[in-house]
């Protein structure tokens, strides 16, 4: 199947900092991928749509001045949590479909974020 | 937008038991419908996946079925053992549209032996 890698797997950083977080796909291109939010004990949650080369579409109740994304290529899109409080300590994964028609999406390893 | 629910959100079997969990969703252009089993900290694993052109799917003990007319779909596990232990999830999405999965709540299943 296809690979997504997704960097850094841990980061803590201090109230108010920002922090960016990579998602790669190795080896296919990544039109569009998917950021998801997961809080502990609970589901993965949507945040955005990111499509290269354009805006990202975010959902409802997630701040797109918050959460930036930038999908500049066809195999790399970024996520940075501008000014992260301890309320977006959280796990972040991204995802995305590779070239084949099955529907299924390719994750990447997720990366946690504490902040403190 | 797609919503999934999915039931129970525990469910706890004795080793060799069957378990049973039901999603239901509610865009009927989703037509793809994935389960996952998460470990703690990492990545959601597929599992075993349906399309909607399909009713049934089984792989040796885990089995999914999709009744697309009532929009609900679910996994079942036979003969389950103590490493089926985990938070599984079921999901939905439209590939037609390229759109997000959107996941269900989860159910962490417990098989004691």
């Amino acid at each position: 199947g296809a690979v997504v890698s997704q960097h850094p797997s841990r980061v803590i950083c201090k109230s108010g900092t920002s922090v960016k977080i990579e998602c790669r796909s190795l080896d296919f291109q990544a039109t569009t991928m998917f950021w998801y939010r997961q809080f502990p004990k609970q589901s993965l949650m949507l945040m955005a749509t990111s499509n290269e080369g354009s805006k990202a579409t975010y959902e409802q109740g997630v701040e797109k001045d918050k959460f930036l994304i930038n999908h500049a290529s066809l195999t790399l899109s970024t996520l940075t949590v501008t000014s992260a409080h301890p309320e977006d300590s959280s796990f972040y994964i991204c995802s995305a479909s590779g070239t084949s028609s099955t529907g299924e999406l390719f994750f990447g390893e997720g990366s946690r974020l504490t902040v403190l | 937008g797609e919503n999934v629910e999915q039931h129970p959100s525990t469910l706890s079997v004795q080793e060799g038991d069957s378990a049973v969990i039901k999603c239901t969703y509610s865009d009927s252009a989703s037509n793809y419908f994935p389960w996952y089993k998460q470990e703690l900290g990492k990545r959601p694993q597929l599992i075993i996946d349906i399309r909607s052109n399909v009713g049934e799917k089984k792989d040796q003990r885990i089995a999914v079925t999709l009744n697309k007319t009532a929009k609900h779909f679910s996994l079942h596990i036979t003969e389950t053992q103590p490493e089926d232990s985990a938070v599984y999830f079921c999901a939905a999405r439209s590939e037609w549209a390229g759109t997000a999965l959107i996941f269900g709540k989860g159910t962490t299943l417990s098989v004691s032996s």
